[in-house]
């Protein structure tokens, strides 16, 4: 049972446009997002997150969004850089319910092209 | 500082022998992870560990697997027995203190059972 869902296994985008990255949740207890991004042979380097509190959390050229009510989340890049091209996911957390891991998704691979 | 390590980085195995798998979290991190991820999967949580004790093993996939923690720092993971199915990416990720924190993760270690 995925508690969080990445519909969309890749994306492709032009250097210097916007990158729109999407997850879904089902588990109304999550309150703690975050995005981390995957280079190949690497462990996930973490990126942003945001608390259920707030809508919006801006960091640079990354700013993640958060829709409660429609449990979405998404993560735009802009401007979009070559180096970006990697796998990002997804992981939410319950954590006012004590909750000890993070739920991820399965993945969006992001291609930046020049 | 130096981040999470975990060795090896890769490990070949024959169906049916034995793995320790090490992680060595980020220095005064008092908890710590284990996640495994499968080809074309998101990352399974497997165990947390809260200074040496692991209070939710949930996630373990059989009593093949087993981990512990010494001193509050180095974690090792076991698998006994190797299946093909356990193939996998598993990777190590520590954080500051509580449980649902931001997680920092190692490069993971890669196991293919022949």
């Amino acid at each position: 049972d995925q508690q969080v869902k990445q519909n969309s296994p890749s994306l492709s985008v032009q250097e210097g446009r916007i990158s729109i990255l999407n997850c879904d949740y089902t588990n109304s207890m999550f309150d703690y997002f975050l995005w981390y991004k995957k280079y190949p042979a690497e462990g996930p380097t973490f990126l942003i997150s945001i608390s259920s509190i707030k809508d919006k959390n801006e960091d640079g050229r990354f700013t993640v969004f958060l829709n409660k009510s429609a449990k979405h989340l998404s993560l735009h890049i802009v401007p979009s850089q070559p180096g970006d091209s990697a796998v990002y996911f997804c992981a939410a957390s319950a954590r006012k319910a004590g909750a000890n891991n993070l739920f991820f998704g399965t993945g969006t691979r992001l291609t930046v092209i020049p | 500082g130096a981040g999470v390590s975990q060795s090896p980085s890769n490990k070949v195995t024959e169906k049916g022998k034995d793995v320790e798998l090490r992680c060595d979290p980020i220095s005064g991190h008092t908890a710590l992870y284990w996640y495994r991820q499968s080809l074309g999967q998101g990352l399974e949580f497997l165990i947390y560990f809260q200074g040496n004790s692991a209070p939710d093993k949930s996630g373990l996939p059989s009593d093949r697997f087993s981990a512990e923690r010494t001193g509050g720092s180095v974690s090792t993971l076991t698998i006994q027995r190797t299946q093909q199915e356990d193939s996998a990416v598993y990777l190590c990720a520590s954080s500051p203190d509580r449980a649902g924190e931001t997680q920092y993760f190692g490069p993971g270690t890669r196991l293919l059972v022949l």
